[in-house]
């Protein structure tokens, strides 16, 4: 089973902030989606196949990353975006996801 | 517009079985694979199952293998869940989830909480 680790578990950070979030797999993997989770909510699809945005997620977001090591990066933080962002991998079975990394605004 | 509906949860003893449903609609259900997801309370994502378009394939992780099938319905646009055996492990709430592209769980239903407790 490839593990998913999510650094870090949780952050703050200030509206105009610039702010990553990494995810390492124990193993390598073709690419990394990322789900955003508001509290109380459902997740949403937010990137997929590593750096496609999501219909209707803001291009102040995105993906990078290969093999190993993954981030989901936003450009300037803003309000909305408090959530727990969540990695997952699907090139091997069974399916994982990273624990998540909660983002609060400062 | 795509809707989920998951129904079918609740409190349920350990060793007991339960059955989840979701509704789907908004795109025509045949055409997709379709997954549960849970997520026990204050803790992440997990995976459960997923099936083909017609059914003929499934796929679990170990952790609930042999112990819960999925089960789809294209003429009603329904997928289920039943969950033999439960363990209080199993205690989340349970997402339906319509895949996407490359194995992305592309929407989610609201989700139905399942409490395993005596």
């Amino acid at each position: 089973e490839i593990v998913l680790t999510q650094s870090p578990t949780t952050m703050a950070a200030s509206p105009g902030e610039k702010v990553t979030l990494t995810c390492r797999a124990s193993s390598s993997v073709s690419y990394m989606h990322w789900y955003q989770q508001r509290s109380g909510t459902s997740p949403k699809l937010w990137i997929y196949e590593t750096s496609k945005l999501a219909s209707g997620v803001p291009n102040r977001f995105s993906g990078s990353g290969s093999g190993t090591s993954y981030s989901l990066t936003i450009n300037s933080m803003e309000t909305e975006d408090a959530a727990t962002y969540y990695c997952q991998q699907g090139s091997s079975y069974p399916w994982t996801f990273g624990g998540g990394t909660k983002l609060e605004l400062k | 517009e795509v809707q989920l509906v998951e129904s079918g949860g609740g409190l349920v003893q350990p060793g007991r079985s339960l059955k989840l449903s979701c509704a789907a609609s908004g795109f025509t259900f045949s055409n997709y694979y379709m997954a549960w997801v849970r997520q026990a309370p204050k803790k992440g994502l997990e995976w459960v199952a997923t099936i083909s378009t017609s059914g003929s394939r499934t796929y679990y992780p170990d952790s609930v293998k042999g112990r819960f099938t999925i089960s789809r319905d294209n003429a009603k646009s329904s997928l289920y869940l039943q969950m033999n055996s439960l363990k209080s492990e199993d205690t989340a709430t349970y997402y339906c989830a319509r895949q996407g592209l490359i194995t992305t769980f592309a929407y989610w239903g609201q989700g139905t909480l399942v409490t395993v407790s005596s």
